[in-house]
């Protein structure tokens, strides 16, 4: 089946950008997705991009997108004690979401 | 916005018995619904697709008599684990997609299950 690959964990400083990286391997997804998952609760959708994109702004986040190396980034700038979650890419497959494993971001004040 | 609620928010329960976890989407109409699980530090595994009405699709591994799905209304659907069993404790969260499963999901809060 399809994959989707993620670092496991990132620790940054207040104040500085993290950034979150993510491989694909279904070249036909439409849309790539950036899912934010706080301690005990469900998934919050944070950003997504359309794959004829490659970058993609929204505040604080930033995605880029590189299809030839099927690779997706999220960028946070400006990273807060708040942002301190799992971080999950997601694919979209037949209707179906395929979740990279999740990177779990820790924010040192 | 889209919100999807689930009860209970946590359960424990005794192996051998069942327990009947609700997804409901509160202000829109939920063609799909989705139902993952999620081990502690992973990713979350679709277990299976459901449609109002319809039966459900499950993925494969994942037992049908075991892990029952009805989506009886286009706004609740309940996801209920038989005989459960302590291997059977974990995260389970719900997703809805309004119009189909195409589209955008949103997701529960989740349920946590604990089986002694």
């Amino acid at each position: 089946g399809e994959d989707v690959e993620q670092s496991l964990f990132l620790s940054v400083r207040e104040g500085d950008s993290s950034v979150i990286n993510c491989t694909y391997t279904d070249s036909s997804s439409t849309y790539l997705y950036w899912y934010k998952q706080e301690p005990g609760a469900g998934l919050q959708l944070l950003t997504y991009i359309f794959s004829n994109m490659d970058m993609k702004q929204d505040q604080r986040l930033t995605v880029l997108l590189n299809k030839k190396d099927k690779h997706l980034s999220l960028r946070i700038a400006d990273t807060q004690t708040g942002d301190s979650a799992i971080y999950f890419c997601a694919e979209k497959e037949g209707g179906k979401l395929i979740f990279g494993q999740g990177t779990e971001l820790s924010v040192k004040p | 916005g889209a919100v999807v609620s689930q009860h209970p928010s946590w359960v424990i329960c005794k192996s051998g018995t069942s327990v009947k976890i609700e997804c409901r989407s509160l202000d829109f109409q939920a063609t799909t619904m989705f139902w993952y699980r999620q081990f502690p530090k992973q990713s979350l595994m679709l277990m299976a697709t459901s449609n109002e009405g319809s039966k459900a699709t499950y993925e494969q591994g994942v037992e049908k008599d075991k892990f029952l799905i009805n989506h009886a209304s286009l706004t609740l659907s309940t996801l209920t684990v038989t005989s459960a069993h302590p291997e059977d404790s974990s995260f389970y969260i719900c997703s809805a997609a309004p119009g189909g499963s195409y589209n955008e999901q949103f997701f529960g809060p989740g349920t946590r299950l604990t089986v002694l």
